[in-house]
């Protein structure tokens, strides 16, 4: 079946922009979560949604991010007033319900975002 | 929270020959411990993973070893080939929490 999708895949803005990325999750996956890669850097945790709540907000790093899920299903992740540290790919992942933890997390190729 | 360093950052192995990634971990409650590879412009994806009731899980070619004494765990790849070249990511995760910890990434790279 299809995987997670993310789009754009690639988006390019000015500092001061606001952005949105988008997530699907894999149909059924009531887990959906949102991690940041920076160039050459390992992946560091924004946000965890289970169904339309996001009880682990801990990674989101400034109140310029913020998120929301509707349906139990997509996923949009913005950004507010966009800085170049920004920059970075925004990746989601999705995942069945079941003990915590423990799951197995599908990942989607990422959204690319260049703040100049 | 919990913090994982990866080590080596950058691997280099003829074709054939077996590679090693070590990772160790902080937090001793964590129980999941995932490897994901990494291909240029994709999404991670899961190559094997083992919980922390078990001390050693085999894959084929793949075979990754926990030490939860010491907190530490290896990946361990054999037969290497081309198209194991990636960026290779360990993570942590532990009941409760479902974020995972990533280490930093090995780039593997296998010499034809």
């Amino acid at each position: 079946g299809a995987g997670v999708s993310q789009s754009p895949s690639n988006k390019v803005t000015e500092k001061g922009k606001d952005v949105e990325l988008r997530c699907d999750p894999i149909s059924g996956h009531t887990a959906l979560y949102w991690y940041r890669q920076s160039l050459g850097q390992g992946l560091e945790f924004l946000i965890y949604f289970q169904g339309n709540s996001a009880p682990d907000k801990s990674g989101l790093p400034s109140d310029r991010f913020s998120a929301e899920r509707t349906g139990g299903s997509v996923s949009t992740l913005t950004i507010q007033r966009t800085q170049q540290e920004d920059s970075a790919v925004y990746l989601c992942a999705s995942s069945l319900m079941g003990s915590g933890g423990k799951e197995t997390q599908y990942f989607g190729p990422g959204t690319r975002l260049l703040v100049l | 929270g919990e913090n994982v360093e990866q080590h080596p950052s950058t691997l280099s192995v003829q074709e054939g020959d077996s590679a090693v990634i070590k990772c160790t971990y902080s937090d001793s409650a964590s129980n999941y411990f995932p490897w994901y590879k990494q291909e240029l412009g994709k999404g991670p994806q899961l190559i094997i993973d083992i919980r922390s009731n078990v001390g050693e899980k085999k894959d084929q070619r793949i075979a990754v070893t926990l030490n939860k004494t010491a907190k530490h765990f290896s990946l361990h790849i054999t037969e290497t080939q081309p198209e194991d070249s990636a960026v290779y990511f360990c993570a942590a995760s532990r009941t409760g929490r479902r974020a995972l910890t990533f280490g930093s990434g090995t780039r593997l790279q296998v010499q034809p």
